[in-house]
């Protein structure tokens, strides 16, 4: 059972557009979320993350958006720019236990110039 | 600061055979965890660590073990490889702590099971 779902698998989008990633989750108890962003041949890295106590969390061109009640996510990149072009894994964990950290299935964006 | 590091980069092991890929880190993090990266699956958990002498399973911990002696060091040993666990594998540390939790990968190791 995937704990946190992610959409869509991939994604295309022109520069200076705004590209649009959504994450759902199943466990009531998350209440951290993170997004990654992953290059070709590199380990994931920290991209920006989000607790419940607020429904929106923004920097630079990146913002996540929170809906406690519909227990969904999304990351928002606003400017698009090629070199965005990346996979994007949401993620959620329990707070204080957050040593389990559970990703979603991941997002291949493309930004064309 | 090396940050994680993770070795080998690349490994073939025949089916049956046993290895262990290793996680070094060298910032004084807490927490440490082992991901696989399969297409369209994600970052899949197979073990953590909250500090040392203390593992966890995550999602898919079958057919692997983990140790966690000292801070710094956190190995995956894979006891009888099968076809099924060619991956990339990634290591990762945490201070666990506020602000971010954010988890540094290092940058993986990829198997092949013939």
């Amino acid at each position: 059972q995937q704990q946190v779902k992610q959409s869509p698998q991939s994604l295309i989008v022109q520069k200076g557009g705004i590209s649009i990633i959504n994450c759902a989750y199943e466990n009531t108890a998350f209440d951290y979320f993170p997004w990654y962003q992953q290059f070709p041949g590199k380990g994931p890295a920290l991209l920006i993350a989000i607790r419940p106590d607020v429904s929106e969390k923004k920097e630079g061109r990146f913002t996540i958006s929170f809906n406690k009640s519909a227990k969904q996510f999304s990351l928002h990149i606003m400017d698009s720019q090629p070199g965005d072009s990346a996979t994007y894994f949401c993620a959620a964990s329990i707070y204080g236990n957050t040593g389990k950290l559970i990703f979603g299935q991941g997002t291949t964006l493309q930004v064309k110039p | 600061n090396a940050g994680v590091t993770q070795t080998p980069k690349f490994q073939v092991l025949k089916t049956g055979q046993s290895m262990t890929l290793q996680c070094a880190q060298d910032m004084n993090h807490e927490y440490m965890s082992w991901y696989r990266q399969d297409p369209g699956m994600g970052l899949r958990l197979i073990h953590y660590s909250v500090g040392a002498g203390i593992t966890d399973q995550g999602e898919v911990p079958n057919g692997y073990n983990v140790s966690r002696s000292t801070t710094e060091d956190f190995p995956l040993r894979l006891l009888s490889a099968a076809p099924s666990q060619t991956s990339v594998y990634f290591c990762a540390s945490s201070t666990g702590t506020l602000p971010g939790y954010g988890y540094t990968f290092g940058s993986g190791t990829r198997l092949t099971v013939v």
